[in-house]
């Protein structure tokens, strides 16, 4: 079965608004990444985060490992957030699983 | 800051044809991978390698070959294209020894006909 679950799938909020992005995972980790795919589709890391939590600006990564759980919190969401949110797990070394991702939308 | 750069941005094949994809890192970098990105599946590794002249297989190997001719340089190879290959094509850098942060070229989008 697949190793990582994004939820939701989709998300469309109000500029201002907040979002919780959920990462569930079933295997152990070693580490587990967050990126933003732009809409043009590039790739950017946000986090590099195996344990606890993270901030960065308006974002917060929280993992959680004993709960094989990881989630992104979007603070004061702006247009410019909209894109696709990936998380990914390294269930071992070096490989990288990905989870399908949310896409999130943001309206002004 | 750290730079991936893919060639082609953006390619369109025969089928049976050969592709090559090409990737070059000027971040030092010991690890690159290869993924492909399919509506629905995410991305998914194909190969990866962590020292000049060696790879490794990743999930999804079956269909493509690669290269590492050199630290900086990582090729994705297909011998005989596929309609099935057609997808968005990423390769990545990591710095394993220290933060594992792994970062993206702009992606190579493959279209076989």
């Amino acid at each position: 079965g697949q190793q990582v679950q994004q939820s939701p799938a989709s998300l469309v909020l109000q500029e201002g608004e907040n979002a919780e992005l959920q990462c569930n995972f079933s295997t152990s980790l070693n580490s587990m990444q967050w990126f933003y795919q732009r809409p043009g589709g590039s790739l950017v890391s946000l986090f590099y985060n195996p344990s606890g939590t993270k901030h960065s600006g308006r974002l917060t990564s929280t993992t959680v490992i004993k709960e094989r759980r990881s989630s992104l919190h979007i603070s004061s969401s702006q247009t410019t957030d909209s894109g696709t949110y990936l998380c990914a797990l390294e269930p071992g070394y070096n490989k990288l699983t990905f989870g399908k991702g949310t896409v999130l939308l943001v309206s002004p | 800051e750290a730079a991936v750069t893919q060639s082609p941005r953006s390619k369109v094949a025969v089928t049976g044809g050969k592709v090559t994809l090409s990737c070059h890192q000027t971040n030092n970098h010991d690890y690159m991978y290869w993924y492909r990105q399919d509506t629905g599946h995410g991305l998914r590794l194909i190969h990866y390698s962590y020292v000049a002249d060696s790879t490794e297989k990743g999930d999804i190997p079956d269909g493509y070959k690669a290269s590492r001719p050199s630290q900086e340089n990582f090729s994705l190879i297909l011998e005989l294209a596929s309609l099935s290959q057609t997808a968005v094509y990423f390769c990545a850098s990591s710095d394993r020894a220290n933060t594992g942060q792994l970062y993206f070229g702009e992606g190579s989008k493959l279209t076989v006909l």
